[in-house]
Order: structure tokens, then C-alpha cells, then sequence
């Protein structure tokens, strides 16, 4: 398995600011992704993460919106900007090893007021 | 997109029943996982198939790679209070692609 640390692990915010959230992988993971669960549904990629570029982001989901960093193999973090209640979810970081096993972090709750 | 059919979307068992679950596409995946999900916990990884027809057993568990690979099946035998949760399947496509199923929402009575 992979070890995956993400903080906040839960956060209630005010509309129309913006929330950083880090991600810390073991060194075996080679591919870093972000997730969002929205209540009650399954997970939706956001983005993969690249090291030391811009991230691949999926159809609707906008670098604006939603920058991603990844500084190093081991470290990413997402920003929700300017938040609105719809952006209220659980933010998901997973690590995949090179046989394709992807794992999670426990998840970042978010509330938007 | 890819599409992903998980059914039952939920289950109300007594507990030492078996439970089955499945995944079905359209499309052809070349890796099946499958995860539990706890209220408040992030996804977690419990059985991983990558050979059409391969099956594979996690202590209760069991899973199979469908033969046209484009279908799987997670069982669950004597069921227990603590396998309450909401399990995803998962499958992976020659492009690299995963997708998740809408998940199978279990509730299982002491």
C-alpha cells in the first residue's frame, strides 16, 4: 500500500475565499491525482498532477478554479478558489505505484458557508 | 466518457448473509479495483484484479475479472456489523483512464 497524509482534514469556509489543501505521499507513488466526492456520489478526477508542470486537468475543472502544485515526487497541493456552497465536498488525494494500484488519502471535507 | 454500472446502488442485509456486487461496461478495462469506503474516510483499497478471469480472495472477500473484461464482481461471504460502508468499484482502460462506479451503499442488521 502507500501512505498518503492530506490536511485539512476538514474545514468550513466563507464564500468567496480560497482553501489550500496538501497532500504528503510515500516515495513509492510515481502518479499524484485529486479527487472531489460530492455528497452522497461517487469520485470525479479532477486533475493529475505533474511534477514540476502545470497539472492535466479533466473536462470541467479549470486551473483557475482549482491550482494545483506539485513541487516534488512526494508533495501536492490543491486550491479551491473563491469558493462558493457548490464547491462544498470532500477533496480526495490518491498516489498510484507503477502496477496501477491507486490509494487515498482519508479525504479533506470542506463546508462552504 | 467511460461509463461504470454498479449495482445494487444499495443493500440491507442481516448480518452473516453473503453479499454480491458487480460492476458492468461497455468498454473493455484492463484493471479492476475494488474499495470500502468508511463515513468520514477517504477510499480504501481492497482487492486489485489486472488478468481477464482472475480471481482473487481477501480474507472474506472475493473478486473476479470478468472474462470479457468488461465486468467485475466483489463478494462479501458471512457479512458483519463492521462491513458497513460504501464500496467502489473501478476500472482502468488502455489509455491509463480510471473510473469509478456509482458505488453499492451497504447496511448490515446485528
Amino acid at each position: 500500500s502507500a501512505v498518503i497524509s492530506q490536511k485539512p482534514s476538514r474545514d468550513i469556509c466563507q464564500r468567496g475565499t480560497s482553501l489550500t489543501i496538501q497532500c504528503q505521499v510515500d516515495s513509492q507513488v510515481t502518479m499524484m491525482f485529486w479527487y472531489r466526492q460530492q455528497p452522497g456520489q461517487s469520485l470525479t478526477l479532477i486533475a493529475t498532477a505533474n511534477q514540476g508542470s502545470e497539472a492535466t486537468y479533466e473536462s470541467g475543472f479549470v486551473i483557475d478554479k482549482f491550482p494545483i502544485s506539485r513541487p516534488n515526487l512526494t508533495f501536492s497541493t490543491l486550491t479551491v478558489s473563491n469558493m462558493s456552497p457548490e464547491d462544498s465536498s470532500i477533496y480526495l488525494c490518491g498516489g498510484a505505484h507503477n502496477t496501477g494500484e491507486l490509494f487515498f488519502g482519508e479525504g479533506s471535507r470542506l463546508t462552504v458557508l | 466518457g467511460q461509463q461504470l454500472n454498479q449495482s445494487p446502488q444499495s443493500m440491507f442485509i442481516q448480518e452473516g448473509e453473503d453479499v454480491s456486487m458487480n460492476c458492468t461496461s461497455s468498454s473493455i478495462f484492463n484493471t479492476w479495483l475494488w474499495y470500502k469506503q468508511d463515513p468520514g474516510e477517504g477510499p480504501v483499497l481492497l482487492i486489485a484484479l489486472y488478468k481477464a478471469g482472475e480471481l482473487t480472495s481477501n480474507g472474506r472477500l472475493t473478486a473476479q475479472f470478468g472474462i470479457t473484461r468488461k465486468d467485475s464482481f466483489l463478494n462479501i461471504s458471512a457479512s458483519i456489523p463492521s462491513d458497513v460502508g460504501i464500496y467502489f468499484c473501478a476500472g482502468r482502460n488502455a489509455g491509463n483512464m480510471l473510473t469509478f462506479g456509482g458505488g453499492t451503499r451497504l447496511m448490515v442488521k446485528p
